[in-house]
């Protein structure tokens, strides 16, 4: 089967870096991805690695280690509006082959 | 451009009843895909339809079924209601058939089963 471990919460100030792990399992891996979704709202596209590294889009990171099953997103200079959860994804297979298998998402919660 | 619109954006329902919900994609995309989020929960997938055909199915019962019309916009159907059929519906489009790694998503509709 399909699992995608990541913490439920994270708490972080204003202005700070914080780092949310993503493991997986995966019968055939085509990449991880990160999806943010504020409350009420709808997730939406960060980032996504399909090979080993670090890719950086301004003040968000995602790097990937295809040998160790592991990722994450990397925030930096927190803001307040930064405060929702993330998903990490994976393709599904089988009957779901071309589809994303989310993780449960990591709340986090910046203070002031 | 209008990003992915779906309607309504909460539906009250109660146990039994049978419910529809729609979803138009961005202009240009052919892939449509359908994922129940309960709360507190990561979205499940339900359905990908690609130039009307469907092409995915997660694991849900067949009291779930979808369609996609020649404009590529889809349905989403649930028949006899139950309580735990409460959830966010997204509907998310994508321009490629299969489209793993990005999709853009709707707003959804919150769907309410008493």
């Amino acid at each position: 089967g399909q699992s995608l471990e990541q913490p439920s919460e994270v708490t972080a100030v204003e202005g700070a870096i914080v780092q949310i792990n993503c493991t997986y399992q995966t019968s055939g891996f085509y990449g991880l991805s990160w999806y943010q979704q504020h409350d009420g709202g709808a997730p939406t596209f960060l980032s996504y690695n399909a090979l080993d590294g670090l890719e950086e889009t301004g003040r968000f990171s995602s790097f990937l280690s295809r040998s160790d099953s592991y990722g994450y997103l990397l925030l930096q200079e927190l803001q307040m509006k930064d405060s929702a959860s993330y998903f990490c994804a994976v393709r599904g297979d089988g009957g779901s082959q071309g589809n994303l298998i989310f993780g449960k998402g990591t709340k986090l919660s910046v203070k002031p | 451009d209008a990003g992915v619109t779906q309607s309504p954006t909460h539906l009250i329902k109660t146990r039994g009843q049978h419910v529809t919900l729609r979803c138009s994609p961005i202009s240009g995309h052919k892939s449509v895909s359908w994922y129940q989020q309960v709360l507190g929960q990561g979205p499940q997938f339900i359905f990908q339809y690609y130039e009307k055909e469907e092409r995915g199915r997660g694991n849900f019962p067949d009291r779930f079924s979808a369609r996609q019309f020649p404009n590529y916009s889809s349905e989403l159907n649930v028949n006899a209601l139950l309580l735990g059929d409460s959830a966010l519906y997204l509907c998310a489009s994508s321009f490629r058939d299969r489209s793993y790694n990005e999709q853009f998503f709707g707003p959804g509709t919150r769907l309410t089963v008493l």
